[in-house]
């Protein structure tokens, strides 16, 4: 059975701090790792990840994956309010499509205070 | 500028009672999922569609149905609610070169 897990399950920062959010996966044919944020709706797409060691970066944010270790880190610098919210880490197969079925780990629960 | 649109947003059922949930994507994807999320569960695939006319099950089908008739359509069925199936449903759309988009999601009660 896939298995995504994510540490810590919560997280409470004052704005300015750096953050490491952490995701393991065991994830049969796995093809790649996707991060979301969700809010209070629906989850937005952040980063896929398919290969080890290459940092992908948008602004504040950034993730790598480690395929030997099955892991996967999302970083965020000088954190601000609006970055509160629930972090998805979710690991992706074959499945017969690019992206194939999604395993989703618990979440984490960013909270920011001003 | 829609993506991918819910209906309905909310809805109480008694148990036994049946419902439809709908979802219509605008943006020609091929592949199509049903999720549940609960809390502390993250987010749990139902059933999905590879193509219109094709669905498959995913990892907590149970109590549920699908079907794709159109291509921008992905229904789905509860034929008799229970209280377990309480929920927040997303769904969800993508094609090979897309990740997946959501929806802003079904919250569903069940008495």
């Amino acid at each position: 059975e896939d298995k995504v897990v994510q540490s810590p399950l919560s997280l409470v920062v004052h704005e300015g701090d750096t953050v490491t959010l952490n995701c393991s996966y065991e994830v049969t044919n796995f093809r790649s790792l996707l991060w979301y944020k969700q809010e209070k709706k629906a989850p937005t797409f952040l980063f896929m990840l398919t290969s080890s060691g290459i940092e992908k970066k948008s602004g504040r944010l950034s993730s790598i994956l480690d395929k030997k270790e099955l892991f996967s880190i999302l970083n965020i610098t000088a954190t601000q309010t609006g970055d509160s919210a629930v972090y998805l880490c979710a690991g992706g197969n074959a499945g017969g499509t690019s992206y194939g079925k999604l395993t989703f780990g618990q979440g984490t629960i960013l909270t920011v205070h001003p | 500028n829609a993506g991918v649109t819910q209906t309905p947003k909310f809805r109480v059922l008694k148990t036994g009672q049946s419902m439809t949930l709908l979802c219509a994507q605008d943006m020609n994807h091929e592949y199509m999922y049903w999720y549940r999320q609960d809390p502390g569960m993250g987010l749990r695939l139902i059933h999905y569609s590879v193509g219109e006319g094709t669905t498959a099950k995913g990892e907590v089908p149970d109590g549920y149905n699908v079907s794709r008739l159109k291509k921008q359509n992905f229904l789905l069925g509860l034929e008799s609610a229970a209280p377990s199936q309480t929920s927040v449903y997303f769904c969800a759309s993508s094609s090979r070169d897309q990740p997946q988009h959501f929806g802003d999601g079904t919250r569903l009660s069940i008495l």
